[in-house]
């Protein structure tokens, strides 16, 4: 079964660092290209960040920018969000999403995880 | 960025009903256009990619159209269980946009 578990959320100050993990598991993790989505309380879906499958491709929302690294491990089949100084506005739940493909497109997010919250409060 | 602008933003619909959701890009888009549909509490499942695949175990009530910068999203006989809310995404260019959503309540 294919399976994806994000971690790593929590409570955090503004201006500090979280670091996302998600452990995937049941399908041959470097095939495929990883993104991040993350989803606001009663908000629509936002894409963070995409990272192909060998990380020679990665992407970024305007909105995270400079501030985040998405990076993978794929001898250890994990995907990272590093996200510093952090705002108010990352607030949100952070779904870990596989693509069926091993660039990133964004054409087929076919597999998603139930997602780690972060609280972004002083 | 392309903007993805759906309508309506809400509908209430009964069972056996058909409905339509529809999706504008601000740009054309070909066909890289998908449906992800979110039940409460849970995460969102694709259901349709490049416009009109249908995933494979989504059921045939649901059926996808257009091309470059409109998209329409059709569900036929409505289920209780369709009960969700539905976005659309883009994925022509990067960054990637979702649309709103749609919330469909039956």
């Amino acid at each position: 079964e294919v399976q994806l578990v994000e971690s790593g959320g929590g409570l955090a100050q503004p201006g500090r660092s979280l670091r996302l993990s998600c452990a995937t598991s049941g399908f041959t993790f470097d095939d495929y290209a990883m993104h991040w989505v993350r989803q606001a309380p009663g908000k629509g879906l936002e894409w963070v960040s995409g990272i192909s499958w060998n990380s020679g491709g990665i992407y970024y929302a305007d909105s995270v920018k400079g501030r985040t690294t998405i990076s993978r491990d794929n001898a250890k089949n994990s995907l990272f969000l590093q996200m510093n100084s952090l705002r108010v506005e990352d607030t949100a739940l952070y779904y870990c999403i596989r693509e069926r493909s091993p660039s990133v497109t964004g054409s087929h997010m076919d597999v998603w995880g139930k997602g780690t919250m972060v609280i972004v409060s002083s | 960025d392309i903007q993805m602008t759906q309508s309506p933003s809400s509908l209430s619909a009964s069972v056996g009903d058909r409905v339509t959701i529809t999706c504008r890009a601000s740009q054309s888009i070909s066909t890289y256009l998908s449906w992800f549909q979110q039940r409460p509490g849970k995460a969102p499942k694709l259901l349709i990619s490049s416009a009109s695949t249908l995933e494979s175990g989504v059921p045939s009530r649901f059926s996808g159209s257009g091309s470059g910068t409109d998209f329409t999203l059709t569900i036929n006989s409505l289920q209780p269980e369709d009960s969700a809310t539905f976005y659309c995404l883009q994925s022509y260019i990067k960054p990637i946009t979702f649309g709103q959503g749609t919330r469909l309540e039956i």
